[in-house]
């Protein structure tokens, strides 16, 4: 069974801090992974997409991905209360041709003004 | 422009009773994949459909069953529901099937 694994949390920052979220993955012909952010009692909200090694900025979020140590993460700077949510993290199964995703079980970020 | 749309929002059922959800994608998207989410947990993948047939299935009983209508538009139906079934219902939307997918609302199923 491919496995995507995070940290439950709930990880604690302050207003302002940088938060990071890590993630990582089990199946190592995945090529492309999302991060969604989810508020309690809604639906995941895709923040990013990264389908190669580095990093990928877009805005106050940067994901990084290291296919070699399987781990991808997220980093939040500037944080604010606006940004308390579940983060999921989730990889696109290589044995699937549909678009399968496998997702972690979620990091609850919670940050404090 | 329209995203996913799901419905009903709520739904209360009891064991061994049957559901119909339903989900319309996002204007331009062709595909949708169901996933269930349990409270505390990610979302886990049911099964996809392309072009009005189901691509892949989940590790899902055969309970779970779906089906696409021409206009993309797309039915989650669970037979003979457990108290397990409680979860949110998200319907997720694409264009083609390995493409970026953006969730709907869900729907929250309570199982009694």
């Amino acid at each position: 069974q491919k496995e995507v694994e995070q940290n439950s949390g709930p990880l604690s920052v302050p207003e302002g801090a940088i938060a990071s979220l890590n993630c990582t993955y089990s199946d190592r012909g995945s090529q492309s992974f999302f991060w969604y952010r989810q508020y309690s009692g809604k639906s995941p909200e895709l923040i990013m997409s990264i389908y190669s090694n580095g990093d990928k900025e877009d805005g106050r979020f940067t994901a990084q991905l290291n296919k070699a140590s399987q781990y991808v993460s997220l980093l939040i700077r500037d944080s604010q209360p606006s940004d308390s949510a579940t983060y999921l993290c989730a990889a696109r199964a290589s044995s699937s041709n549909t678009g399968k995703l496998i997702f972690g079980q979620g990091t609850t970020l919670q940050v404090k003004p | 422009d329209a995203g996913v749309t799901q419905s009903p929002t709520h739904l209360i059922k009891t064991r061994g009773q049957q559901v119909t959800l339903r989900c319309s994608p996002k204007s331009g998207h062709d595909t949708v994949s169901w996933y269930q989410q349990a409270l505390g947990q990610g979302p886990q993948f049911i099964f996809q459909y392309y072009e009005e047939e189901e691509r892949q299935r989940g590790n899902f009983p055969d309970r779970f069953s779906g089906h696409q209508f021409p206009n993309y538009s797309s039915e989650l139906n669970v037979n003979a529901l457990l108290l397990g079934d409680s979860a949110l219902y998200l319907c997720a939307s694409s264009y083609r099937s390995q493409e970026t997918q953006y969730f709907g609302p869900g729907t929250r199923l309570l199982v009694l």
